[in-house]
């Protein structure tokens, strides 16, 4: 497809498990974005990627959060330990460049729910 | 700590009027500033990345205006209809977009 897609789109879990969340971005882009929406705020930024690598990972919470892009496509964010707070719409973005004023094409998100 | 507002944070508008809000952003260090349309169930939708002080963009009924200098942005809808009920994201931008909380639209038939 020609857009950016997240697997699972609804996930519920325990809390303390461990989740992988999956991001496939739009094809050529070279910048990743993972934000986390909860509940009547807008969305928060966790992590960037520009290429393979992480170029700005100050948004992730805790230790608990980590996300890899290996090859500079596919990206998974994974959560370990998970706690009620973690539950939220975490929402995955690409952009062909990463420059400020490119335009962001974001997937449907996955909605995670820590019960 | 860079803030994002945006008000109203929601607003019941009657089908066939016209409307308006409003995005304030911190003004040094402007970048860009994007709207977005964010429908229930459906991905954010981009409407406009503004980068120049006194722009002004346009699709279809909708428009905005930007303000670097003292960091405001106005989304405008005209003759308002149920399909624009969606909430509407405004995000300041160097390359992370650092977001409002939104401004949830109704349309009232």
């Amino acid at each position: 497809g020609a857009g950016v897609s997240q697997t699972p789109s609804n996930k519920v879990t325990e809390k303390g498990k461990y989740v992988e969340l999956r991001c496939d971005p739009i094809s050529g882009h070279t910048a990743l974005y993972w934000y986390r929406q909860s509940l009547g705020q807008g969305p928060e930024f966790l992590i960037y990627f520009q290429g393979t690598g992480a170029a700005d990972d100050s948004g992730l919470p805790n230790d608990r959060f980590f996300a890899v892009r290996p090859e500079g496509s596919v990206s998974t964010l994974k959560i370990q330990r998970t706690e009620r707070g973690d539950s939220a719409v975490y929402l995955c973005a690409s952009s062909l460049t990463g420059q400020g004023g490119d335009e962001q094409f974001f997937g449907p998100g996955t909605r995670l729910t820590v019960l | 700590i860079l803030n994002v507002e945006q008000s109203p944070q929601s607003l019941h508008v009657q089908e066939g009027d016209s409307t308006n809000f409003t995005c304030s952003f911190p003004s040094s260090n402007f970048y860009a500033l994007h709207w977005y349309r964010w429908e229930t169930a459906k991905s954010p939708e981009a409407l406009f990345v503004m980068t120049l002080n006194g722009d002004e963009k346009k699709k279809g009924r909708i428009s905005a205006t930007l303000n670097t200098k003292e960091g405001y942005s106005y989304l405008y809808i005209k003759g308002s209809q149920p399909e624009d009920s969606a909430t509407y994201l405004c995000a300041f931008s160097n390359y992370q977009l650092i977001w409002g909380a939104g401004t949830k639209l109704i349309i009232k038939p």
